[in-house]
Parts: C-alpha cells; structure tokens; sequence
C-alpha cells in the first residue's frame, strides 16, 4: 500500500518555510525522499532510517518516526530551486519501496 | 559514467502489440525496480529484482513481464499492450537493496493508441 502525503500541493515565496508529510499504515524500515524536476527523473535527497533519526542537508532536513510510520520533510528559507514535485518512499517487509503520490511545491519570486 | 540507461526514450504502440523495455546499469548494483508515472501522479512500483535470477511482483505487475539474467540488465516486456499502460516507465537501482538510494534511469514515455 502507498504512502499518503499531505499537502498535495503547496505555494511558497522565496525565502518562507514548507512541512511536508509522508504517512504509512504499515511497518517502516526506511523512508526516502526525492525531488522530480518536469519531465525528468527522480533526484535522492535523503534516506531516514529507523531509529527516529532526523537528517539535514543544507536547507533541507527530515524526521522519521518509526512508531507513527510518519516522516515529514523540512524546506526552510526556500529557493526557486526547490521548485518541483516531491515523492516519499516507503521501504516495508519484503525490499519493496513503495512512493506517495507526492506534493507539488512552486516557489514564487 | 552512464548509470542506468533506458531505451528507447519514446515508443507509439498500438493496442495488442508486444515490446520490450530496456534497462541497463553499469555500477554492479543489485537491486533494480521498474515504476510507472501517469500524468500527475506518483510512482508506482510494476516489478523489482534483487539479484540475478530473482525477481518478484511490485503493486501494479499485471500484464508485464521481467527477468533478470545478468546483474547489468533488467528488461521490461509488455505482452499485450493496451491504452491503459499509457505512462512514463522508469527503471532504478541501488547498490544492495531498496534500503539505498536509488539511481533512476531518464525514462521511456510510452504511448499505446
């Protein structure tokens, strides 16, 4: 089963801060995130373990936890670059990675 | 470095004909999987492989086929095609398993009329 991620879409102004949410209702053993630019592949941002761990990568950080099967992707001070659409990954039993049906993000000038 | 590597970018079938998706990586990875994207939508997982010689169904594996002869190759077939298979395929790997990042190839966009 899919993940479910909220919002579906979102508008921001450069520089102002977005939350996006990844939910599962099975057991996770990772999450993943990536970012789709139109009509290109997929790009990896992070991969979050169990463990609860959170991670950050300049702007850009994310939380997992394990015991809500939530993971939520932190954009904070956003670019026009952030502009895109967004996918979790779920990892459940099995090796499958499963993807939400991802939120799309434009940053405005 | 090629990474993973799709053909044919585009293909027009029409309903009923057979093709086969190309997907080839050159970095020794393990695992591969095949999603298919619908306008607007998320992925959705068709197939994956583990290794060579193994390969198990994802969500949506109805009406295609795979193999996984080599550790460089994972073809997609499309036995029969039909205007509902419509999408944009793409195929992926990573190193060990999906608890990886994973390496996405630049897509096929196929059109079933």
């Amino acid at each position: 089963q899919q993940p479910v991620q909220s919002p579906q879409a979102v508008i921001l102004r450069e520089g102002e801060d977005a939350v996006i949410n990844c939910s599962s209702s099975k057991a996770l053993y990772s999450v993943h995130w990536y970012r789709q630019k139109h009509g290109e592949a997929p790009v990896f941002l992070m991969i979050l373990l169990k463990g609860g761990e959170q991670k950050g990568h300049d702007k850009i950080s994310a939380s997992f936890n394990e015991k809500k099967q939530q993971s939520s992707l932190y954009l904070t001070a956003s670019q026009l670059s952030y502009s895109g659409t967004y996918f979790c990954g779920t990892e459940t039993a099995g090796n499958m990675l499963t993807f939400g049906g991802g939120t799309r993000l434009m940053v405005k000038p | 470095n090629a990474g993973v590597t799709q053909t044919p970018k585009f293909q027009v079938l029409k309903t009923g004909q057979s093709m086969t998706l190309q997907c080839a990586q050159d970095m020794n990875h393990e695992y591969m999987s095949w999603y298919r994207q619908d306008p607007g939508m998320g992925l959705r997982l068709i197939h994956y492989s583990v290794g060579a010689g193994i390969t198990d169904q994802g969500e949506v594996p109805n009406g295609y086929n795979v193999s996984r002869s080599t550790t460089e190759d994972f073809p997609l077939r499309l036995l029969s095609a039909a205007p509902s298979q419509t999408s944009v395929y793409f195929c992926a790997s990573s190193p060990t398993d999906s608890n990886q990042p994973q390496h996405f190839g630049d897509g096929t966009r196929l059109s079933i009329l």
